[in-house]
């Protein structure tokens, strides 16, 4: 079976500051892992994804993020946020090619304060 | 870029009633997505349709009801509405077989009396 689990419901941190939303992962095969952003009132918006390759990757907003396949991690990170940051935070699974179900975490709730 | 316009932003309805929610997409996408969002809960799969005329069952399919008559367009009625039925439903989209993006919509919101 495959799960996401996102232990932190909520972050806060000073702007300007980095961040790290943890993010792991169950799954036996390879994965496709996503990180999306939801802001109030809105629907969900990618941020990044990983299908293979380079384990770093980079996204929107001077977002990026680190797949482990020997910790089943996909951390999310940012070097400095900005108070605009303050949203939900999704870290979502796929299967491989084929595959039309994605298994999303519980969200991350960030709060940027100044 | 396309969008995805789901009908109506807020509903209100009475416990038992029929109601139904509409979602349209521009991006000529294949497969199209209801998710139910519960306050501090992942996003749960209640249908999906592959191509125009399918659907597809997910963990969360009983008390729900869909139709998919065309490409760009995706219904998700609730049979009958029960007070715990409140939650955000979203629409989403993606290109094709392969695993891709999905593109949401911002969301309709059930409110039952």
């Amino acid at each position: 079976a495959q799960s996401v689990t996102q232990p932190d419901a909520r972050v806060t941190v000073s702007e300007g500051a980095s961040l790290q939303l943890r993010c792991k992962y169950s799954y036996s095969g390879t994965p496709y892992l996503f990180w999306y952003v939801q802001y109030p009132r809105q629907g969900l918006q990618l941020l990044l994804k990983y299908y293979s390759g380079d384990p770093v990757v980079q996204g929107v907003n001077g977002f990026e993020a680190e797949f482990s396949k020997s910790n089943s991690s996909f951390h999310l990170r940012k070097a400095s946020v900005h108070w605009s940051d303050s949203a939900v935070y999704f870290c979502v699974l796929s299967a491989s090619t084929g595959n039309y179900k994605y298994v999303f975490g519980a969200g991350t709730r960030l709060k940027v304060i100044a | 870029g396309g969008i995805i316009t789901q009908t109506p932003k807020f509903l209100i309805g009475q416990e038992g009633q029929k109601l139904t929610l509409k979602c349209q997409q521009n991006f000529n996408h294949d497969t199209m997505y209801w998710y139910r969002q519960d306050s501090g809960k992942g996003l749960r799969l209640i249908y999906y349709s592959i191509t125009e005329n399918d659907l597809q069952k997910g963990d969360l399919s009983e008390g729900y009801d869909a139709s998919r008559e065309k490409k760009s367009s995706f219904s998700l009625t609730v049979t009958s509405a029960q007070k715990n039925e409140m939650a955000v439903f979203l629409c989403a989209s993606r290109v094709g077989a392969n695993t891709g993006q999905l593109y949401f919509g911002e969301g309709s919101k059930l409110t039952v009396l």
